[in-house]
């Protein structure tokens, strides 16, 4: 099973860039990564994903290690409004869609 | 939230009660999940369905039951509520089989159980 480790906690000053990183040392060659965040009391919103190569999308940057154990998700320009639980996601059932979605990292904007 | 509404949106009940929750869909998707949220525990898969009367268990279905008698309805039954199924529940749709694939989910409903 693929599993992904996040820190609990972040901060990161408003207008600066976020980098949320992610290990998933066990994840399989076929795995994507993806990335969801939470603002407080709504569902959790998809944000980007990837396999190997870095995405980027008008939400986010997604840069993976070669390797692929680990990811960075990034918000080049973070506002108060980015304030959320982000979780890093790697799909580890085949039975059906299942997302494992961990406990995320909480990343808090500053002003 | 993507053409999903859940019902009710908040719940209060008595242990032993039994409970239905409702997802509803407009965007015709194929697959339809329910999970429950707590605090440390992040997101938990209770049951999904892959269509018209085809479901299967997730993470954490014990104490719970799902029925899709509809492409665009998934209820999620407690048939006996218990205070440790007090949580926000959040259904999620998607519309493909096989990655890669995202999911959308709904505004949550928010059931206590006292």
């Amino acid at each position: 099973d693929a599993k992904t480790t996040q820190p609990p906690s972040m901060d990161c000053a408003e207008g600066r860039a976020a980098n949320l990183p992610c290990n998933h040392s066990t994840i399989s060659g076929n795995e994507y990564v993806y990335w969801y965040r939470q603002i407080h009391s709504q569902g959790p919103q998809y944000i980007i994903h990837g396999l190997k190569n870095n995405e980027t999308n008008e939400m986010a940057s997604l840069i993976i290690t070669e390797d692929r154990k680990s990811s960075t998700l990034i918000l080049p320009h973070a506002t108060l409004r980015d304030t959320a639980v982000y979780y890093c996601i790697v799909r580890v059932d085949y039975t059906g869609n299942q997302f494992y979605f961990g406990t995320g990292t909480s990343l808090t904007v500053i002003p | 939230d993507a053409g999903i509404t859940q019902s009710p949106r908040h719940k209060v009940t008595e242990t032993g009660t039994p409970v239905t929750l409702r997802c509803h869909q407009t965007e015709n998707h194929r697959y339809m999940y329910w999970y429950r949220q707590d605090p440390g525990h992040g997101l938990r898969l209770i049951h999904y369905s892959y269509g018209v009367k085809d479901t299967d268990k997730g993470e954490v279905s014990d104490g719970y039951s799902v029925s899709r008698s509809k492409t665009e309805d998934f209820l999620l039954t407690l048939e006996s509520a218990t205070s440790s199924q007090t949580s926000v529940y959040f259904c999620a749709i998607s519309d493909r089989y096989g990655e890669p694939y995202e999911q959308y989910f709904g505004p949550g409903t928010r059931l206590t159980v006292t």
